[in-house]
């Protein structure tokens, strides 16, 4: 069966600090990534996604992550986080492709210190 | 353009009780999937429904069913609820014509059994 491992559960950062969240997965064949995001108190929202071509993909609000199929990661980053990052991130694999089955991460609440 | 609603937002049931949740996809979207999210959990895959039929099912046992509706709104039902049914009920809508395109999901109904 697939799955997906978020290896960090709690990230405490301070503005300007640099963020990477690991996500690995295990699924041999061909894959859709993605990483959503769940700021308080509202739903969750696209942040980038990979489906082909170039394995780093920029999504919205400065974030991007890149996938090494090698290695199963598509690890996500932000080169300088802000306070309003902070929120839920989860990390979710299509291996389905027909079908928009996601599995998801268990996620990582990261928060952000002014 | 309306997002992806969902109904009620919270609930509260006893054991052994039936309950019934709600959901209107986006306007313009065709299928709908339903996501348990237990506490400190990702979303799980619970089915998804297209064309008025379900076109795949996760690891949930029958208790859990469902329906679509002609103008692609969707129920989900759980009989003979279990304290461990108690999460957030997450609904997601899709264009079935994008292939693995992008999920929109909706904020949840929060069922708490006692």
């Amino acid at each position: 069966a697939q799955s997906v491992s978020q290896h960090n559960h709690h990230v405490i950062l301070s503005e300007a600090a640099s963020l990477e969240l690991g996500c690995n997965y295990s699924y041999g064949g061909t894959v859709n990534l993605f990483w959503y995001v769940q700021y308080p108190g509202q739903h969750l929202q696209l942040l980038l996604k990979y489906f082909s071509g170039d394995p780093l993909v920029k999504g919205i609000k400065g974030f991007e992550a890149e996938f090494i199929k090698s290695k199963f990661s598509f690890n996500l980053r932000k080169p300088s986080v802000q306070w309003s990052d902070t929120a839920e991130y989860f990390c979710a694999v299509n291996a389905d492709t027909g079908f928009q089955k996601l599995v998801f991460g268990t996620g990582t609440r990261l928060l952000v210190s002014p | 353009d309306a997002g992806v609603t969902q109904s009620p937002t919270h609930l509260i049931k006893t054991r052994g009780q039936q309950v019934t949740l709600r959901c209107s996809p986006k306007s313009g979207h065709d299928t709908v999937s339903w996501y348990q999210q237990a506490l400190g959990q990702g979303p799980q895959f619970i089915f998804q429904y297209y064309e008025e039929e379900e076109r795949q099912r996760g690891n949930f046992p029958d208790r859990f069913s469902g329906h679509q509706f002609p103008n692609y709104s969707s129920e989900l039902n759980v009989n003979a609820l279990l304290l461990g049914d108690s999460a957030l009920y997450l609904c997601a809508s899709s264009l079935q014509a994008r292939g693995s395109g992008e999920l929109f999901f909706g904020e949840g109904s929060r069922l708490t059994v006692l």
